[in-house]
């Protein structure tokens, strides 16, 4: 059962253009979301998250969105860089217990020069 | 700050035998995770620790699988013996707490083959 769902497994974009990554959930106890970013050969490296209280938060040119209702997060990048080319993964967390991370299957982005 | 260190980085070996891999954390950090991540998935969690305790092993299949973190600091998980499916790339990850708002910082994983 994938509680967390990227639905899109690749996605292409101009240089300069705006990125938007999309992100479903199903389980209404999660409260707490983040975003990895992930190159080749490196581990997965924390880029931005966002607590179920908030409906946006902005970190440079990341922006996650949280729409609790339709249980759907989504991450733009504006603009869009050529090095920001990597897997993005979504992640959930509960706010009690283990807070552990149930993670998406990820995103891989391309951004052309 | 130096980050969470893993070795080996990869490693090929037939099934039914059995391997080890080993997890330096971020100096300080409490909480050490194992995850598995398969071709084409998100990273799983195995287990969990907080210090040398373990938090949660809900997922690790114990029938082969085993961790330990004897003096809450480094961390070795093994697997004996493997299967064809446990080919994946094993992730340690470090966290200061457990809470929410805790970041967890990786280390550049091992790639296991198993052949």
């Amino acid at each position: 059962d994938q509680q967390v769902k990227q639905n899109s497994p690749s996605l292409s974009v101009q240089e300069g253009r705006i990125s938007i990554l999309n992100c479903d959930y199903t389980n209404s106890m999660f409260d707490y979301f983040l975003w990895y970013k992930k190159y080749p050969a490196e581990g997965p490296t924390f880029l931005i998250s966002i607590s179920s209280i908030k409906d946006k938060n902005e970190d440079g040119r990341f922006t996650v969105f949280l729409n609790k209702s339709a249980k759907h997060l989504s991450l733009h990048i504006v603009p869009s860089q050529p090095g920001d080319s990597a897997v993005y993964f979504c992640a959930a967390s509960g706010t009690s217990g283990t807070y552990k991370y149930i993670f998406g299957t990820g995103t891989r982005l391309k951004v052309l020069a | 700050e130096a980050g969470v260190a893993q070795s080996p980085r990869y490693k090929i070996i037939e099934k039914r035998q059995s391997v080890a891999f080993w997890c330096n954390p971020i100096s300080g950090h409490a909480t050490l995770y194992w995850y598995q991540q398969i071709l084409g998935q998100g990273p799983k969690l195995l287990i969990q620790f907080q210090n040398n305790g373990v938090v949660d092993d809900s997922q690790l299949p114990k029938d082969r699988f085993s961790a330990e973190r004897l003096k809450g600091v480094d961390s070795t998980l093994k697997i004996q013996p493997a299967k064809l499916e446990d080919s994946a790339v094993y992730l340690c990850a470090s966290s200061l707490g457990i809470g929410v708002g805790e970041t967890q910082y990786f280390g550049p994983g091992t790639r296991l083959l198993v052949l």
